[in-house]
């Protein structure tokens, strides 16, 4: 499976978008990109996924390039909750092993 | 709302005991899967189940075990409980259906002393 490579932190301010960047040039075409967060102490949320389209429900958008070797999660309006460690993760339906590298930290400032 | 549930929150225990780590779903997925989360590391696969009895390991497999014998229910298992699985323990599950992601559970925080 594809590894990705995220910024360790970033910071974004409260009602800005928050624009996550994540690095995945080795990705093969039946590889989905997805999304989690964790916020402290809790167990990862699932965020959004995508393939090659870009994606957007009610937490998020996703915006993958043409190649796929890059995406961007969008957080449109950042919230002091938003704060948490955001993973990047790639694999196909059939993959059990995902893997999780230790994500960007971002923190939303007031 | 869909749950992954792990039974505890918080554990000790001590060296060399047995300890069971329980998880249960109540979404009917077929793939569960247990991680361990320490600091710098990320999480990390131990074991996952793709199906009722079936398992298989992780990357980190030495010194667990695991059941499922009903689909909702994955039990991880300290043999003998050692100081280095002080950890986050992560439980997870998946549809087994087309690029659907993992629903986590809250994790138990597990001290060996």
């Amino acid at each position: 499976d594809a590894k990705t490579t995220q910024p360790t932190s970033m910071d974004c301010a409260e009602g800005r978008a928050a624009n996550l960047p994540c690095n995945h040039s080795t990705i093969s075409g039946n590889e989905y990109v997805y999304w989690y967060r964790q916020i402290h102490s809790q167990g990862p949320q699932y965020i959004i996924h995508g393939l090659k389209n870009n994606e957007t429900n009610e937490m998020a958008s996703l915006i993958i390039t043409e190649d796929r070797k890059s995406s961007t999660l969008i957080l449109p309006h950042a919230t002091l909750r938003d704060t948490a460690v955001y993973y990047c993760i790639v694999g196909t339906s059939g993959t059990y092993k995902y893997i999780f590298g230790t994500g960007t930290r971002l923190k939303v400032l007031a | 709302d869909v749950k992954v549930t792990q039974s505890s929150r918080y554990l000790v225990k001590r060296t060399g005991e047995k300890v069971f780590l329980e998880c249960v779903q109540d979404m009917d997925h077929e793939n569960m899967f247990w991680y361990r989360q320490d600091p710098g590391l990320g999480l990390r696969l131990i074991y996952f189940s793709y199906d009722v009895k079936m398992k298989e390991k992780g990357d980190i497999p030495e010194g667990y075990s695991v059941s499922r014998e009903k689909k909702e229910r994955f039990s991880l298992i300290l043999e003998s409980a050692s100081t280095n699985q002080t950890s986050m323990y992560l439980c997870a599950s998946r549809p087994g259906t087309l690029g659907l992601g993992y629903t986590f559970g809250s994790g138990t925080r597990l001290t060996v002393v």
